[in-house]
């Protein structure tokens, strides 16, 4: 069956590291997304990607980066991690036709 | 600027119940609006969605009540059951993108 995984589930690093979160999905969606989710604040838009080698900035991009350098995945690169970055990282996808996102399990990111 | 704004914060209600989670837009060019139900661990799943040409839509026990003029949206939830316990989002994306500008969550708790 067709999916979208998120890797790693979970993930702790230090300040100033540069990480990396992957999302691989199978549907072959043109679209995919990536959202932080914190408390009282629901999920915030960080970047998206309409197509291999689209990407565009969402209302929380500052300290992220993403590539795409084909249709199944779109690592979000975090430069220098920052505490204010502990966050839980939702990918998600959708195709050209349907409405529906269709979203990863998540990735847990803490930054000591 | 919030542009989806979704009210309770959080909500308890009584088994067979009903449940009403209200959002609030200001864009006028949004035109699809998604609700997403979500459990704790998991990723957002969509539940059910409305486009403007329409008031009301009914899948279930679950109703999305639209109302353009007031640029307000709500989710009913009939006969509430202690497994729709859960987050809410309820989100909104305009014509020129896919991009999802989500509120900020209602966490529903229902007592049996």
């Amino acid at each position: 069956d067709a999916e979208i995984t998120q890797s790693p589930r979970h993930k702790i690093t230090e300040t100033g590291r540069q990480v990396t979160l992957a999302c691989h999905q199978t549907w072959n969606h043109n679209n995919m997304f990536w959202y932080r989710q914190d408390l009282g604040h629901g999920l915030r838009l960080i970047h998206y990607s309409y197509g291999v080698q689209d990407t565009n900035k969402g209302e929380v991009s500052d300290g992220y980066s993403v590539s795409r350098s084909n249709t199944e995945d779109l690592p979000l690169t975090l430069e220098s991690a920052a505490s204010s970055q502990t966050s839980v990282y939702f990918c998600a996808s959708k195709g050209d036709r349907g409405d529906e996102q269709y979203f990863g399990p998540g990735t847990r990111l803490t930054v000591t | 600027q919030q542009q989806v704004k979704q009210s309770p914060q959080s909500l308890i209600v009584q088994k067979g119940g009903i449940s009403i989670i209200n959002c609030a837009y200001e864009n006028t060019a949004f035109d699809y609006f998604p609700w997403y139900q979500q459990f704790p661990g998991k990723g957002p799943a969509l539940l059910i969605a409305i486009r403007p040409d329409v008031s009301e839509k009914k899948e279930g026990r679950f109703t999305i009540s639209f109302n353009k003029s007031a640029k307000q949206f709500s989710l009913h939830i009939m006969d509430s059951q202690p497994g729709d316990s859960a987050t809410y989002f309820c989100a909104a994306s305009d014509q020129a993108g896919t991009a999802l500008i989500f509120g900020k969550g209602t966490t529903l708790s229902v007592s049996s």
